[in-house]
């Protein structure tokens, strides 16, 4: 099984800032692969992300995911107060897929 | 626009098996594209995949899982399912739903909104 680890586990920031969030993997991965999602409360996820680097319908460009191998990262460029939420990425290469265990991105 | 809808009981006793539906609307569950899929959250926790159905029969398991879990697909009703047996409080979560798309590189882009199975006596 691939375990994804991801950090910070929370993320405190202000309106306007960078963040910028780490997911990393146990083994090598292909970036076709890699995917992140957006989770405010009582809501079901949101595809951000696919591939890597790839933006789902829809989301905006200050969204945006790079990486390879066993790193990846989800930076948004300039924070915006309905991106404060939790961040999951999960890979899906292998018959099995697994999620990382989230980071809180929180209003500092 | 494709919609996913979860539906089945909210609370389950210990020892049955919990049974949920998937209604696609606006696509079809026929399609090749697509596979179907199973996620559950317990309370304040992360995401879990239980499995995954792709149209053509291959099915994937969580092997936490797997001795407990079946996924199928009811093309004629357009909708998938899923049956775990043998529930344990463990199992309490929200259900989730999706889809995985082939233009998205089967990325998980169509979400249920998701429901609440409580496993309680």
């Amino acid at each position: 099984e691939i375990v994804l680890t991801q950090s910070p586990g929370t993320l405190s920031l202000s309106p306007g800032e960078r963040a910028t969030l780490s997911c990393r993997a146990s083994q090598s991965i292909s970036s076709d692969f890699v995917s992140w999602y957006q989770q405010k409360p009582g809501r079901a996820p949101r595809l951000l992300i696919y591939a890597a680097s790839s933006r789902a319908t829809g989301i905006p460009d200050r969204f945006s995911g790079s990486g390879s191998e066993t790193d990846f990262t989800l930076t948004i460029s300039r924070l915006e107060p309905e991106d404060f939420a939790v961040y999951y990425c999960q890979q899906y290469g292998s018959s099995q897929i697994t999620f990382g265990q989230g980071t809180r991105l929180e209003i500092k | 626009q494709v919609q996913l809808q979860e539906s089945g009981p909210g609370l389950v006793k210990p020892s049955q098996t919990l049974s949920l539906t998937c209604t696609v609307s606006g696509g079809s569950t026929r399609s090749g594209s697509y596979y179907w899929t199973w996620i559950r959250q317990p309370a304040g926790k992360g995401l879990e995949w239980i499995g995954r159905m792709y149209t053509s029969g291959t099915i994937n398991y969580n092997p936490s899982l797997e001795s407990r879990v079946t996924i199928s697909v009811d093309t004629s009703k357009n909708q998938f399912s899923l049956n775990v047996t043998s529930v344990t409080a463990a199992d309490t979560a929200v259900y989730y739903c999706a889809r995985g798309a082939r233009n998205s590189l089967y990325a998980m882009d169509v979400w249920g909104q998701g429901t609440t199975v409580t496993v309680s006596s």
